[in-house]
């Protein structure tokens, strides 16, 4: 186990609704960054929380948001949901100022939009 | 943006066969990463590697950070039924920049 823990674990959503993603990250860690994993594809960056501040975004729209806590814990925000928003979330965290501690996965929040 | 392409896709192979597999790069990356994910489960990492050249085992695994910075290599030998799953390779420009993943290759072991 990686000690990166995301809630919940599956989540079924209807298209144009909030949905709101939990992670917490491993002990000591100072960032978390935030992936979606369609079906039968590679991980995509949505973005990298650094000190409660984004830092760093990948290719995804506005409605796409996040939030970073004092205890490093992260939230992911998907406001308008599309049926494409149906995929796995996956919450890495890593230690920024390491160069050789690198990201760690939670197992994932599986999303269904209908 | 940055593409990583990797092959095969997927692979069937006997229990006890040694297995190889690549990921090649449309940019220099200054890291490579090897994963592997069980259904269900996020992504676990394998091998990291930092240095052009480097080659790094893990038990049963070996990759390779290839010379030019463009490529990387995941070696299993012996394989046995737990080593089915899919295997992703990541890579990453510098610093802190976000992993770039392949799309993975499924690996399946036939007892």
């Amino acid at each position: 186990e990686t000690g990166v823990t995301q809630s919940p674990t599956h989540l079924i959503k209807t298209r144009g609704q909030q949905v709101t993603l939990r992670c917490s990250s491993q002990s000591g860690h100072n960032t978390v960054s935030w992936y979606q994993q369609a079906l039968g594809q590679g991980p995509q960056f949505i973005f990298q929380y650094y000190r409660e501040e984004e830092n760093g975004r990948g290719n995804f729209p506005p409605r796409f948001s996040g939030l970073q806590f004092p205890n490093y814990s992260s939230e992911l925000n998907v406001n308008a949901l599309e049926l494409d928003d149906s995929a796995l979330y996956l919450c890495a965290s890593s230690l920024r100022r390491s160069l050789n501690t690198e990201a760690f996965f939670g197992q994932g929040t599986r999303l269904t939009v209908v | 943006g940055q593409q990583l392409n990797q092959s095969p896709q997927s692979m069937f192979i006997q229990e006890g066969e040694d297995v190889s597999m690549n990921c090649t790069s449309s940019s220099i990356f200054n890291t490579w990463l090897w994963y592997k994910q069980d259904p269900g489960e996020g992504p676990v990492l394998l091998i990291a590697l930092y240095k052009a050249g480097e080659l790094t085992s893990n038990g049963r695994l070996t990759a390779q950070f290839g010379i030019t910075r463009k490529d990387s290599f995941l070696n299993i030998s012996a394989s046995i039924p737990s080593d089915v799953g899919i295997y992703f390779c990541a890579g990453r420009v510098s610093g802190n920049t976000p992993l770039v993943f392949g799309k993975g290759t499924r690996l399946s072991v036939i007892a």
